[in-house]
């Protein structure tokens, strides 16, 4: 079974600074994939960024990166630059490839930028 | 095609009542999932369905709980009997079923919004 977990349940940061968002897993399989994911308040969820844990660097998408460590089973997310359109709940989310290839989501990190 | 929609948006229900959710996929996706996502935590996956199939269920869905997907297209999901602990938000997601070596993102709903009184 995939668990997801992320230990901090709120986070801020000053507008043009940098945060990371921490996240760890647990999985059995080999063949995964993890995301970041956005939930701004009352809009839908969409996809901030993906990592094939097959791929040793890391993914970047302009001011989202992520620094994926497989051996520890930790994946956080850096937003530098934050902007107050970065407000919103983040998740983090593991996926098996075959099978449902369900979505497993930690409990989330509610990040304030403050202006 | 605006991608995945979901009605109604929002549910108020009195305790024992009916109560059932479409979600519309984005038009060309073969699979549909549903999630439930109550206050303060994550989405938790229900069910899946891969064209008009459901291929499985979770654990989390109970015998009250049904879903359909005729002809592959639009789903819904029904609860019977509502209970207090029924109060969620219900997520929607539309992909293509992966291919080898091919990855395909899930695409979510703005959701429902269930309130049982």
């Amino acid at each position: 079974a995939q668990t997801v977990t992320q230990s901090q349940p709120e986070m801020s940061v000053q507008e043009a600074e940098t945060v990371t968002l921490s996240c760890t897993y647990d999985t059995s399989e080999s063949d995964y994939y993890l995301f970041w994911y956005k939930q701004p308040p009352s809009r839908q969820m969409i996809l901030v960024i993906r990592q094939e844990a097959y791929k040793q660097q890391n993914a970047t998408e302009n001011r989202f990166s992520v620094n994926f460590q497989k051996a520890a089973k930790s994946f956080s997310l850096k937003i530098s630059d934050s902007q107050l359109g970065d407000a919103a709940m983040y998740f983090c989310a593991s996926q098996t490839q075959g099978g449902s290839e369900k979505l497993v989501f930690g409990k989330g990190t509610k990040l304030t930028v403050n202006p | 095609d605006t991608g995945v929609s979901q009605d109604p948006r929002h549910k108020i229900t009195k305790r024992g009542q009916n109560v059932t959710f479409r979600c519309d996929p984005i038009s060309e996706h073969n699979r549909l999932y549903w999630y439930r996502q109550t206050l303060g935590q994550g989405p938790e996956f229900l069910t899946y369905f891969q064209n008009e199939a459901q291929l499985e269920k979770s654990r989390l869905l109970s015998d009250r709980f049904s879903a359909e997907r005729p002809k592959g297209s639009f789903s819904t999901l029904e609860i019977q009997r509502t209970e207090q602990g029924d109060s969620a938000m219900y997520l929607c997601a539309s992909s293509l079923a992966w291919g080898t070596g091919n990855y395909n993102e899930q695409f979510f709903g703005p959701g429902t919004r269930l309130t049982v009184l």
